[in-house]
């Protein structure tokens, strides 16, 4: 089984500061993990995701993760804020690797407010 | 940039009714798939569709749902009798297998589905 836990539902940042979201995931296979951003009446946008190359990940607006497999953790972070970051993130394991199994499991997401 | 469509985005129904909600999934994808989120609750895996038929499904996925390519650009869900809890924002997703597995699952905006 695998399931992942956002660890905080709410994150408040100025515009211009770091921001930093919180995932860590649990998985009896070598997992897939992703990032995936919802605007408000959009679909759910891929932002970045790890599939055990290498554990920085890159992704779009300047976003990136790391792979911590020690920690099983996959924080998502940005060095700068700006109001347009201002969405809900779904942090999202996957074992199709090892399983061929497509289902995705989501955390319960967090919101992010970015204040002027 | 190709995207996936939903419809209708609103829709409100009696307990009881049937419900069928559409999705266009990205032309030249292969693997379609339904979501499920009940407010204030994770998103959910319903069922995944490959070669006109299902491939993956969870135990939500029960008799009174069904899915169906019924030409080649639509995919839709259908709820025989809705209840109560069905209520929810439904997701529509769809991959193109190939490449770099896992292959990325792009999401349309969602129905949220209102049962009185």
């Amino acid at each position: 089984a695998q399931s992942v836990t956002q660890l905080d539902s709410h994150v408040s940042v100025s515009e211009g500061t770091p921001v930093l979201l919180r995932c860590n995931y649990s998985s009896s296979y070598s997992p897939s993990l992703f990032w995936y951003v919802q605007h408000p009446n959009k679909g759910l946008q891929l932002l970045l995701k790890y599939t055990s190359a290498a554990t920085l990940v890159k992704g779009i607006n300047g976003f990136e993760a790391e792979f911590k497999k020690s920690e099983t953790s996959f924080h998502l972070t940005k060095p700068s804020a700006h109001m347009s970051d201002a969405a809900e993130y779904f942090c999202v394991v996957s074992d199709s690797m090892d399983t061929g199994r497509r289902a995705l499991t989501f955390g319960s997401g967090t919101r992010l407010q970015v204040q002027p | 940039e190709p995207e996936v469509t939903q419809t209708p985005s609103h829709q409100v129904t009696q307990m009881g009714q049937e419900v069928i909600l559409r999705c266009v999934p990205i032309s030249n994808h292969l693997y379609f798939y339904w979501y499920r989120q009940i407010l204030g609750q994770k998103v959910e895996f319903l069922v995944s569709f490959y070669n006109n038929e299902i491939s993956e499904k969870s135990e939500i996925f029960d008799d009174q749902f069904s899915v169906e390519r019924p030409d080649g650009s639509n995919f839709t869900l259908k709820i025989r009798s809705t209840k109560l809890e069905d209520s929810a924002m439904y997701f529509c997703a769809s991959s193109l297998p190939g490449g770099h597995y896992p292959d990325t699952q792009y999401f349309g905006p969602g129905t949220r589905l209102t049962v009185l």
